[in-house]
């Protein structure tokens, strides 16, 4: 089993609409969320960042963490053309540097 | 502007003939690190380094080599590449343990 599982998706949503992704994982020690948006031969670029579990908010974009379920997830609201991209999850322990990602989800936004 | 910054961005390549793909940061940071990324297996970690001369195994170490003789590079080496290298590379850095890290471009490398 992997340490952190991700639906690849691909998922295609018409412009304006909600998108909703999600990760579990198994380790319990994971403190720090991270999520990653990739556009197409471009690098993973820091999204959202959360410690622990409870909600964060950042424009048009909603990170939950849910430590209880080991349950992560993102939420884009009135999606747009320009977030059609790979989304990757990437949870981490406090006292480590290193990442775990998922395989990460492909989004296309239809305009 | 600060960067992580790879080199080259594609090559192609025949197995057995070393090659190195240089990664560079401009931001002081501490922690570098290097993944492949292979469809449906996300990125995966080949090796790291927490400071000058201080490597250490990822999860995918086997075939590949690092070093850290200065803060701002961390150079992976492909000592005799084989076909099952073939893939996307990227080098990320970070400034200290609970800070995210920024990512390079990536290295597509093809080794026939």
């Amino acid at each position: 089993q992997k340490e952190v599982e991700q639906d690849p998706g691909p998922l295609s949503v018409p412009e304006g609409a909600i998108v909703s992704l999600n990760c579990t994982y198994s380790n319990s020690a994971f403190q720090y969320f991270m999520w990653y948006r990739q556009y197409s031969r471009k690098g993973p670029e820091l999204l959202m960042y959360t410690y622990s579990s409870g909600n964060k908010e950042d424009g048009r974009f909603t990170a939950q963490v849910d430590k209880s379920s080991k349950y992560i997830s993102l939420f884009i609201r009135d999606s747009q053309p320009s977030d059609s991209a790979t989304y990757l999850c990437a949870p981490k322990t406090a006292n480590d540097y290193k990442l775990s990602f998922g395989a990460g989800t492909t989004v296309t936004v239809r305009a | 502007e600060a960067q992580v910054t790879q080199n080259p961005r594609y090559l192609i390549t025949v197995t057995g003939k070393k090659l190195t793909v240089t990664c560079s940061q401009n931001m002081n940071h501490e922690y570098m690190s290097w993944y492949r990324q292979d469809p449906g297996l996300g990125l995966r970690q080949i090796y790291y380094s927490m400071n000058v001369e201080v490597t250490d195994k990822g999860d995918v170490p086997e075939g590949y080599k690092v070093s850290r003789k200065e803060k701002r590079n961390f150079p992976l080496i492909l000592e005799s590449p084989s076909p099952n290298q073939t893939s996307l590379y990227f080098c990320a850095s970070s400034p200290m343990m609970n800070q995210p890290q920024h990512f390079g471009d990536g290295t597509r490398l093809s080794i026939l």
